[in-house]
């Protein structure tokens, strides 16, 4: 029973194009992450919400867009898909904002040709 | 500066060997630490944290802060292959955010 699941795993698509990332997590937990690891496995965080408000958000283009409709899911919309949004993209949740511990998905590999 | 870096590596190590992985930070102010695990096309998972200075062990797993130096090292011994992964220190800042270093890829090879 996955913890944190995000969908799609795998994203090829065109520069251009608009595309959407899920996530859901089934811990109870009150906080929700979008973090981009590079190619060189840096990994950044983009976003946090907490109980659906953004409490976190980093010097991101606005073509990123998150959106919480409930405290257990988070989804990523990304408009005008450009060459350098390749990346994989980690959806996580923590208890709350000041807990120390977060738990990661699988990753989205995304991948803008 | 970054405020936490980190060697990338590549390290490579025979079964058997002690594994030292090493962070540096620029913050004074930061009083946790901790060491993700990533093995690979996963995602991280929490290895251990440390509080101030001073060491933690957990099993083959040592985590070491000295704060007097912004330095924070993760020890393994006797490593297995099944260590092999990338290894990611990580702070939380005042701010609620976890900050990475750019984590250490490690092999251990049988």
């Amino acid at each position: 029973d996955t913890a944190v699941s995000q969908t799609p795993k795998y994203l090829v698509t065109q520069m251009g194009n608009d595309k959407s990332i899920k996530c859901e997590q089934n811990l109870g937990h009150d906080t929700m992450y979008w973090y981009k690891q590079d190619s060189k496995k840096f990994l950044k965080i983009m976003f946090s919400y907490n109980n659906k408000e953004l409490i976190i958000n980093e010097t991101v283009p606005n073509r990123f867009s998150p959106k919480s409709p409930d405290k257990a899911h988070l989804n990523l919309h990304i408009n005008s898909l450009e060459l350098g949004d390749s990346a994989v993209y980690f959806c996580a949740s923590s208890q709350d904002h000041r807990d120390l511990e977060a738990f990661f998905g699988q990753g989205t590999r995304l991948t803008v040709v | 500066q970054k405020e936490v870096e980190q060697d990338p590596g590549p390290l490579s190590v025979p079964e058997g060997a002690i594994v030292s992985l090493n962070c540096t930070y620029s913050n004074s102010a930061f009083q946790y630490f901790m060491w993700y695990r990533q093995y690979s096309r996963k995602g991280p998972e929490l290895l251990m944290y440390t509080y101030s200075s001073g060491n933690k062990e957990d099993g083959r797993f040592t985590a070491q802060v000295d704060k007097s130096s912004k330095y924070i090292s993760l020890f393994i011994r006797d490593s297995q292959p099944s260590d092999s992964a990338t290894y990611l220190c990580a702070i939380p800042s005042n701010t609620g955010k976890l900050i990475f270093g750019q984590g250490t890829t490690l092999q251990v090879k049988p």
